[in-house]
């Protein structure tokens, strides 16, 4: 069985500074995906960024960078330079060989003050 | 280009009620799925499709809940004798390969969700 877990409920940020989304998982699948989504207010779930178990490399979208950790089994989002749009949900989830659907943790607000 | 759609945004049901929600995927996506998504919560499985095979519907809570993708493209999920633990936003997702390989390229895209409530 897969399992993410999204310990912060809200997190808050000033505009233009960093933030980091924590992300733990669990599996037994030696091959896997993992994922971070956002969800704005309009309840649409956006793909932001992608990290396979065998990258090499932690994963970098823009702004966006995928901060892995494989021996801890931790898939931090780190987000720079926030802005007020950043505020949203966001999602972290997973996928494992042969498996088609993507399982996801509870979530973190993230809120952007100016 | 278009995105997933759904049908409708919102939808208010007595208990009792049979609903039927609509997903549009994108064109030529191979692959589609739909979450159960309830309040505070992240979305959760419901069930998959490939073309029109049913693949997985591992995660459909009861009998009274069918999905149908008839001709491979808009598939319909159904909630038969609604009851107030369905209420929660229904979203849909489709991807354009039909394999499980593990790649962003094999991304879901998700619709904007129907959200259900049950009165």
């Amino acid at each position: 069985a897969q399992k993410i877990t999204q310990t912060q409920p809200g997190m808050f940020v000033q505009e233009k500074e960093a933030v980091t989304l924590d992300c733990t998982y669990d599996t037994s699948d030696p091959s896997y995906g993992l994922f971070w989504y956002k969800q704005p207010s309009s309840g649409e779930m956006i793909f932001l960024i992608y990290q396979g178990s065998y990258d090499q490399q932690n994963a970098t979208e823009g702004r966006y960078s995928l901060n892995f950790q494989k021996a801890r089994k931790s898939a931090n989002l780190v987000i720079s330079a926030s802005q007020l749009g950043d505020s949203a949900m966001y999602f972290c989830a997973m996928k494992g060989t042969g498996f088609q659907k993507l399982v996801f943790g509870t979530g973190t607000r993230l809120l952007v003050s100016p | 280009g278009a995105g997933v759609s759904q049908s409708p945004r919102y939808k208010v049901a007595k208990r009792g009620q049979d609903v039927a929600l609509r997903c549009d995927p994108i064109s030529g996506h191979v692959s589609l799925f739909w979450y159960q998504q309830a309040l505070g919560q992240g979305p959760e499985f419901l069930t998959y499709f490939q073309n029109e095979a049913q693949l997985d519907k591992s995660g459909l809570p009861s009998d009274r809940f069918f999905a149908e993708r008839p001709e491979g493209s808009v598939s319909t999920l159904k909630i038969q004798r609604t009851q107030q633990e369905d209420s929660a936003v229904y979203l849909c997702a489709s991807s354009l390969d039909g394999t499980s390989r593990l790649s962003s390229y094999n991304e879901q895209f998700f619709g904007p969700g129907t959200r259900l409530t049950v009165l």
